[in-house]
């Protein structure tokens, strides 16, 4: 059962435009969600997070959206640089549990 | 600073082998957790100690074992691996409850 799901497994995007990329869960008791970074033959890299609090969170060139109602958040990129290509993660996490949960990632490749 | 450091960064290992994955962080953080990731698949959480205490153990096999000799370092004891073991090995650590988690990059390892 999959509870976080990334339905896109590979985006392209020009150099300069928006990157966006989706995340989906089922799990309502989600409150906590995160979003990761990953090189081939390294650990994620830890980009953005935001709490069932809010619906916006933003931090330089990203921002994440969440939609409670929905089950839904999206990460923003803008403007996507080359260095931005890497499989990024959506997580999701329940406040005390201690469990990340992760989707299956979405490979991002900018075009120059 | 957000270094969590793995070591070795490869380990290629038979199956009637004895190793050790090691794991270490000076960020303060009271959990430290090891992850599991396999090939085009997200990752997936094995073990959670908090405050040194083993707190999560999500069903993982009896040849991998735990253990956390102080708030700074926590190790994975492998035994008589399969190669269906073969993965990634990703070490994280957090300040707990509802703060992000921070990978090391991670150890690869082969079960021949």
């Amino acid at each position: 059962d999959q509870q976080v799901k990334q339905n896109s497994p590979s985006l392209s995007v020009q150099e300069g435009r928006i990157s966006i990329l989706n995340c989906d869960y089922t799990n309502s008791m989600f409150d906590y969600f995160l979003w990761y970074k990953k090189y081939p033959a390294e650990g994620p890299t830890f980009l953005i997070s935001i709490s069932s609090i809010k619906d916006k969170n933003e931090d330089g060139r990203f921002t994440v959206f969440l939609n409670k109602s929905a089950k839904h958040l999206s990460l923003h990129i803008v403007p996507s640089q080359p260095g931005d290509s890497a499989v990024y993660f959506c997580a999701a996490d329940v406040f005390g549990n201690e469990k990340l949960t992760f989707g299956t990632g979405t490979r991002l490749t900018i075009i120059p | 600073d957000t270094e969590v450091t793995q070591t070795p960064k490869h380990l290629v290992m038979g199956m009637t082998n004895k190793k050790s994955l090691k794991c270490e962080q000076h960020m303060g953080h009271r959990a430290m957790y090891w992850y599991k990731q396999k090939a085009k698949k997200p990752p997936e959480l094995m073990f959670v100690y908090s405050y040194e205490k083993l707190s999560i153990n999500e069903s993982v096999p009896s040849r991998f074992s735990p253990e956390c000799p102080n708030s700074s370092l926590l190790n994975l004891h492998l035994h008589a691996l399969q190669p269906e073991d073969s993965a990634l090995y990703l070490c994280a650590s957090s300040r707990g409850q509802g703060n992000t988690i921070y990978f090391g990059e991670g150890s690869w390892l082969t079960v021949v």
